[in-house]
Parts: C-alpha cells; sequence; structure tokens
C-alpha cells in the first residue's frame, strides 16, 4: 500500500495570506489527523477528521480550520498566515477510531516570510 | 491542560553505550505510544503500551509502561548509529479517541 501522501512539500508564504494544505491517507484508512511540528513547541495536535467530521480539535486559533471529503482525502487551512506560523505540518492516518498507530505523511515544510 | 514530560531533551552517547528517555503524566494514561524521527523525516511509530505494568521488547529496545499508568521509558541497549533520530512518546488520554498528547522528544546522537 501506498504510504500518506502530502502536497506540497514545501511552500513559502507572506504574512497575512493564506494555505491550503493537503494529505491523502492510507487507502481504506477513515481517521487523518493534522499536527504542527516547531523546534519549540515539538508536535503538536491540530485536529482529526473521521468519516468527513471532525472528531477532536486542538489549541489553535479558529484561523486553522480542516475537512475531510468523502474519499478521506483531507485538507487544512490557515488563514490570515502569521511569522509563528512557519512549522512543517504534518498529516497522519489510521484505519478507524481504535487507539492504534498513526501512520505519518512526509510532511509540509510552511515558511511564512 | 493535560501534558507529556518527556526527559532527557537530548542524549549525546559513544556507541555501544545503553539509552535511557523517559516520560511522565501528571494524569492517568488510557495508553502510550513510542514514535522515532529520523533527520529529515517523519515520526515513525514503534509501539503502544496500554496495560498497567507492561513491558515490550523489540530486539534492543525495551519499553516500559508504569504501574499507575502515568509514566513510560524506552530503553536502548548497546546503541548503534542506527538508533540515530528524535524518540517521542504519545499519549492518549481517557475518552480522547484520535487526540495524542506528544511529549517533546528525545534527541539521540551517537557518537561511533
Amino acid at each position: 500500500k501506498a504510504g500518506v501522501t502530502q502536497t506540497p512539500r514545501y511552500l513559502i508564504k507572506t504574512r497575512g495570506q493564506q494555505v491550503t494544505l493537503s494529505c491523502s491517507p492510507i487507502s481504506g484508512h477513515r481517521s487523518v489527523s493534522w499536527y504542527q511540528q516547531t523546534p519549540g513547541q515539538g508536535l503538536q495536535f491540530l485536529f482529526e477528521y473521521f468519516s468527513e467530521t471532525q472528531r477532536n480539535k486542538g489549541n489553535f486559533p479558529g484561523r486553522f480550520s480542516g475537512r475531510q471529503f468523502s474519499n478521506s482525502r483531507s485538507e487544512m487551512n490557515v488563514s490570515t498566515l502569521e511569522l509563528g506560523d512557519s512549522a512543517l505540518y504534518l498529516c497522519a492516518s489510521r484505519p478507524g477510531q481504535v487507539r492504534n498507530e498513526q501512520f505519518f505523511g512526509p510532511g509540509t515544510r510552511l515558511t511564512v516570510l | 491542560g493535560q501534558q507529556v514530560m518527556q526527559i532527557p531533551q537530548y542524549q549525546h552517547v559513544q556507541e555501544g553505550e545503553d539509552f535511557t528517555t523517559y516520560c511522565n503524566s501528571s494524569t492517568t494514561l488510557s495508553n502510550i505510544q513510542w514514535y522515532k524521527q529520523r533527520p529529515g523525516g517523519h515520526p515513525v511509530f514503534l509501539i503502544q503500551l496500554v496495560k498497567s505494568g507492561e513491558v515490550k521488547k523489540q530486539k534492543r529496545l525495551t519499553f516500559q509502561f508504569g504501574e499507575a499508568k502515568k509514566n513510560s521509558s524506552l530503553h536502548i541497549t548497546a546503541t548503534q548509529t542506527t538508533d540515530v533520530g528524535t524518540y517521542f512518546c504519545a499519549g492518549h488520554y481517557g475518552g480522547s479517541q484520535g487526540n495524542l498528547i506528544f511529549g517533546k522528544g528525545t534527541k539521540l546522537s551517537v557518537k561511533p
């Protein structure tokens, strides 16, 4: 099976812009989670989607949003970008809602100038 | 809020030495997972511990879950250069089906 894919891999934006990141989970996986990784804060949970519904949400401002499509692909959107949003954004999928392992994608490296 | 503390932040060892990283939660965990992230890579799942006092081994790696399900450790015996990377623990709390709380990680470097 192909792994989790994320596009784009690298992105450079300026403050105030918005960005959309895409994640395709492993075939058959219905749960997709998003994480932000920075050197200072580490891996922080953004949100999880299961069958097109947001199941959990982390402590991030409303500028961060996401959605999941019927084919389980997911997108996350960040509006009004700030310098502090520069990070590696990781997507992870798992087969269902059981607390089992998460399969991470390679991430999207976002730089905000 | 819920938080998983992980120490040490960095560990430098000589090849062949042992390595241990520790995770601690102030509240009881439902389960704990361990991940490894190689430099420039993404986290890769290593193991999940669910039962109180559970101990699991994977070759040179030994994982433990505390009796109170509030702490966990990963011990690597006789480190090799291939062990280089950052090791993260991630805890699930009761009622949270998908929200993993990650520790800050321990970055391991191995000198040959």
